[in-house]
């Protein structure tokens, strides 16, 4: 059935330095990419999406790149601050979002 | 807009009682999520409704678990009987679909359900 795999589970940086979120998708017909930040004890909120016809998309800080040959996704976050600390999730769509497990994000000042 | 309403936002219940969760989406979107979240699976999609219309609920758990939407503006998702299992936050999204590719969902602050 359709998967999103995503890792790491956990990432620790420090302020000022890149983060890398990573996520592979196996529905070779999904074709909407959003990636979701949820703080502690909130709602998820999109951060960023790519569409299946573009592979690579960029506002401020952070940036999504999309390989769809191997059905690879990632989200990079430059400049990290403290703010960013919280729990990313990627999903793959085509009708319905499938989701990853997150990552929980930790940058410490 | 006030966004994807939700209640309500906390309910402690007993096992065996029915639960009825409700959601308004956001004026003019056209598609309607259920998500159930927790520590161990995570986001699960239970059960999506495009144009009021139960499309895929093939996430939903078992037949203790039923949701509707009988207008553009309302949808809810009913436990009976309710199990410690349960507990979970349960969010609702909505989103405007259009065309071929799948849009922002936007999430409303969900409900904490608690079943002892």
């Amino acid at each position: 059935g359709e998967n999103v795999e995503q890792h790491p589970s956990t990432l620790s940086v420090q302020e000022g330095d890149s983060a890398v979120i990573k996520c592979t998708y196996s529905d070779s017909a999904s074709n909407y990419f959003p990636w979701y930040k949820q703080e502690l004890g909130k709602r998820p909120q999109l951060i960023i999406d790519i569409r299946s016809n573009v592979g690579e998309k960029k506002d401020q800080r952070i940036a999504v790149t999309l390989n769809k040959t191997a059905k690879h996704f990632s989200l990079h976050i430059t400049e990290t601050q403290p703010e960013d600390s919280a729990v990313y999730f990627c999903a793959a769509s085509m009708n319905k979002l499938i989701f990853g497990a997150g990552t929980r994000l930790a940058v410490h000042p | 807009d006030a966004g994807v309403i939700q209640s309500p936002r906390h309910e402690v219940t007993e096992m065996g009682q029915e639960v009825t969760l409700r959601c308004k989406p956001i004026s003019g979107h056209n598609s309607l999520f259920w998500y159930r979240q927790t520590m161990m699976r995570g986001l699960e999609l239970l059960i999506y409704f495009n144009n009021n219309v139960p499309i895929d609920d093939s996430g939903m758990p078992e037949d203790r678990f039923s949701a509707k939407m009988p207008n553009a503006s309302f949808s809810t998702l009913k436990i009976q009987p309710s199990e410690p299992r349960d507990s979970a936050v349960y969010f609702c999204a909505s989103s405007f679909r259009q065309g071929v590719f799948g849009n922002e969902q936007f999430f409303g602050p969900g409900t904490r359900l608690t079943v002892l």
